[in-house]
């Protein structure tokens, strides 16, 4: 079955500082990969997303993300976190094969610190 | 351009008691989404409508859920009759075209559903 898993519930890093929020996927085909990001009282908001290509994915805000076959990961990156960056991060994963399902990530909060 | 509109956007109930969302999509989207997100948990796809007609239903509680799109734009999400197990914020979603996974989903801010 399909999954995604985010293994960091919550990260603090200091302003300025760079981050990495960590997701892995299962899934038996090339799966279709994106990042939202929720701020407190919010709609999710899509900051990146991979389809196929290039493995290094540029997205909103900064954000990147590098998708690796071999690891089964997809992890979010920004060189330097700003303190609006601070909300919840869902790494998530469409899949063909089960009905068009989209299935998320348990997320990972993020705590800028000054 | 507006985005995806919910209403209420708080609703506090006691169990057994009915309860209704509304969720109105971006203008031209053919495709719909309502999501159930748990505390501490990601969202989880409940239902998903392309026009009128239902794509994938298979996670929605039957018994107590429904849900419909009837002219193919707002849609109602209804729970009869409530559980504890139901408080979650209960998201709406839409997509430009097509019923694929790869479609960018636009989400509404949701509604934060307590029951006692």
């Amino acid at each position: 079955a399909q999954s995604v898993t985010q293994p960091d519930i919550h990260i603090t890093v200091s302003e300025g500082a760079s981050l990495e929020l960590r997701c892995n996927y299962s899934y038996g085909a090339t799966p279709y990969l994106f990042w939202y990001v929720q701020s407190p009282g919010q709609g999710l908001q899509l900051l990146l997303k991979y389809f196929s290509g290039d493995t290094l994915v540029q997205g909103i805000k900064g954000f990147e993300a590098e998708f690796k076959r071999s690891q089964s990961s997809f992890n979010l990156r920004k060189p330097s976190v700003h303190w609006s960056d601070a909300a919840e991060y869902f790494c998530a994963v469409g899949a063909l094969l089960t009905g068009n399902q989209f299935y998320f990530g348990t997320g990972t909060s993020l705590t800028v610190i000054p | 351009e507006a985005g995806v509109a919910q209403s209420p956007r708080y609703k506090i109930i006691e169990k057994r008691q009915s309860v209704a969302f509304w969720c109105n999509p971006i203008s031209g989207h053919a495709t719909l989404y309502w999501y159930q997100q748990i505390l501490g948990q990601g969202p989880k796809l409940l239902i998903q409508f392309q026009n009128n007609g239902v794509v994938d239903d298979s996670q929605l509680p039957k018994d107590r859920f429904s849900a419909e799109r009837l002219k193919g734009v707002d849609s109602t999400l209804k729970i009869q009759p409530a559980k504890l197990e139901d408080s979650a914020v209960y998201l709406c979603a839409s997509s430009l075209v097509g019923t694929g996974p790869y479609n960018e989903q636009f989400f509404g801010p949701g509604t934060r559903l307590t029951v006692l």
